[in-house]
C-alpha cells in the first residue's frame, strides 16, 4: 500500500506571496492532520480533517487555510507569506475517526526569501 | 510549563547499550501515547503506540507508561548506529484529534 505523497516536496517563494501544499493519505485513511514542523518550535498542529470537516485547528493565524475533498485527499494554503512560515510541513493520515495512528508524509520544505 | 516534554539531548550511549528515552505530561486526561523517530531530513516514522499502563515490546523496542506519574518511556535494546536519530514522544489528548509533540531528544549511538 502507497505511503502518504506530500507535492511539491521543496518550494522557494518570496514574502507575500500565497502558497499551496497538497497531500494524499495512505489509501482507505480518511482523517488527515497538518503540521508545522521549525528547528525552534518543534512539530505544531495546524488543522486535521475528516470527512472534509475541518474537526480541530492549531494555534495559527488566519493566513493559514485548508480543506479536504471527498477522496479525503488535502490541500493547505498559506496566504501574505512571512520569513517566519520558512518551514517543513508535515502531513500525517490515519485510518480511524479518531485521529490515532497518524503516518507522516515525506513533507514539503517551504523557504520564504 | 510545555504540555509534553522531552530531554533534548543529545543522550549518547554505546553500540549494544540500553538507551532509555523519557517523556512527561501534563493532561490527565491523555489516552494515547507514541514514539516516534525522525532521521535528520526526513519525516517522522512511527516506533511504537501505547495506551495502557504498563510495559509493550516490539523488537528491539519496548515503551513503558505509568499514567499516573504521567511519564511514559522508550527503551531501545542493543542501540546500533542506525538508531541515531530524534526521538518524538506524542501524546493525544483526551476528546482531541490532534496529537501534540515533544520537542524530540537526540539520540547518538556511538560505534
Amino acid at each position: 500500500k502507497a505511503g502518504v505523497t506530500q507535492t511539491p516536496r521543496y518550494l522557494i517563494k518570496t514574502r507575500g506571496q500565497q502558497v499551496t501544499l497538497s497531500c494524499s493519505p495512505i489509501s482507505g485513511h480518511r482523517s488527515v492532520s497538518w503540521y508545522q514542523q521549525t528547528p525552534g518550535q518543534g512539530l505544531q498542529f495546524l488543522f486535521e480533517y475528516f470527512s472534509e470537516t475541518q474537526r480541530n485547528k492549531g494555534n495559527f493565524p488566519g493566513r493559514f487555510s485548508g480543506r479536504q475533498f471527498s477522496n479525503s485527499r488535502s490541500e493547505m494554503n498559506v496566504s501574505t507569506l512571512e520569513l517566519g512560515d520558512s518551514a517543513l510541513y508535515l502531513c500525517a493520515s490515519s485510518l480511524t475517526s479518531s485521529g490515532e495512528t497518524q503516518y507522516f508524509g515525506p513533507g514539503t520544505r517551504l523557504l520564504v526569501l | 510549563q510545555k504540555e509534553v516534554e522531552q530531554n533534548s539531548g543529545p543522550l549518547s550511549v554505546p553500540e549494544g547499550a540500553i538507551a532509555s528515552l523519557n517523556c512527561t505530561y501534563s493532561d490527565r486526561g491523555s489516552q494515547s501515547f507514541f514514539w516516534y523517530r525522525q532521521y535528520s531530513g526526513k519525516s517522522p516514522e512511527l516506533i511504537m503506540f501505547i495506551y495502557s499502563n504498563g510495559d509493550k515490546e516490539d523488537g528491539r523496542f519496548t515503551a513503558q507508561l505509568n499514567k499516573a506519574s504521567q511519564y511514559v518511556s522508550l527503551l531501545i535494546r542493543d542501540s546500533q548506529p542506525s538508531d541515531s536519530a530524534t526521538y518524538l514522544c506524542a501524546v493525544k489528548m483526551d476528546s482531541s484529534y490532534k496529537l501534540i509533540f515533544g520537542s524530540g531528544t537526540r539520540l547518538l549511538v556511538r560505534p
